[in-house]
């Protein structure tokens, strides 16, 4: 079975600043995706990157970006210029051949002024 | 399109009850997914559908755990009897289904108390 962790229960940064929240997985598939999402307060969780197994380069989406290492299977999120607005749990998610989706048990992230 | 609704938000039960939850996908999306969250944990798998089949189970879905799609539209999800530990939010999501990888969007949940 897939497994997926996330071993920083919490972390925070302050504005404007960087953090980098980590990932590991573990899967005997060949072919497979990973995500973040993110889960604001009382609100629905939202995707916030996603990245292709097969592909080499790591994906990026405006401040947010990854650092997918294959071979090590971990994959890392890192937040550039932090914004008060990223306040969250984020989730590390996998879905390989089947359609469900694994989550890691989360990073809590505070954003401080 | 407002996205994935669920209903209640809320809903408070006494030990040995049945309660229904109800999930609106997005209405193009053909796949529709159940999860179960407890607090300080990520979502837990539970159920999915593509159009009215259900296709996977999860060993967490007990016997009192029911879940329908019958139209290929809406979905329900059932406890019965329902116990302490089935306290949790419960989340839906849909997508597009086919060959490739699509995005799950989630609603906003249906947080349950068990008494």
């Amino acid at each position: 079975a897939q497994t997926v962790t996330q071993s920083q229960p919490e972390m925070s940064v302050q504005e404007a600043e960087t953090v980098t929240l980590s990932c590991t997985y573990d899967t005997s598939e060949s072919d497979y995706y990973l995500f973040w999402y993110k889960q604001p307060p009382s609100r629905q969780m939202i995707l916030v990157i996603r990245q292709e197994a097969y592909k080499q380069q790591n994906a990026t989406e405006n401040r947010f970006s990854v650092n997918f290492q294959k071979a090590a299977k971990s994959f890392s999120l890192k937040i550039s210029d932090s914004q008060l607005g990223d306040a969250a749990m984020y989730f590390c998610a996998y879905t390989g051949t089947a359609s469900k989706l694994t989550f890691g048990t989360g990073t809590r992230l505070q954003v401080t002024l | 399109d407002t996205g994935v609704s669920q209903d209640p938000r809320h809903k408070i039960t006494k030990r040995g009850q049945n309660v229904t939850f109800r999930c609106d996908p997005i209405s193009e999306h053909n796949r529709l997914y159940w999860y179960r969250q407890t607090l300080g944990q990520g979502p837990e798998f539970l159920t999915y559908f593509q159009n009215e089949a259900q296709l996977e189970k999860s060993r967490l879905l007990s016997d009192r755990f029911s879940a329908e799609r019958p139209k290929g539209s809406f979905s329900t999800l059932e406890i019965q009897r329902t116990e302490q530990g089935d306290s949790a939010m419960y989340l839906c999501a849909s997508s597009f289904g086919g060959g490739q990888v699509y995005e799950q969007y989630f609603g906003p949940g249906t947080r349950l108390t068990v008494t």
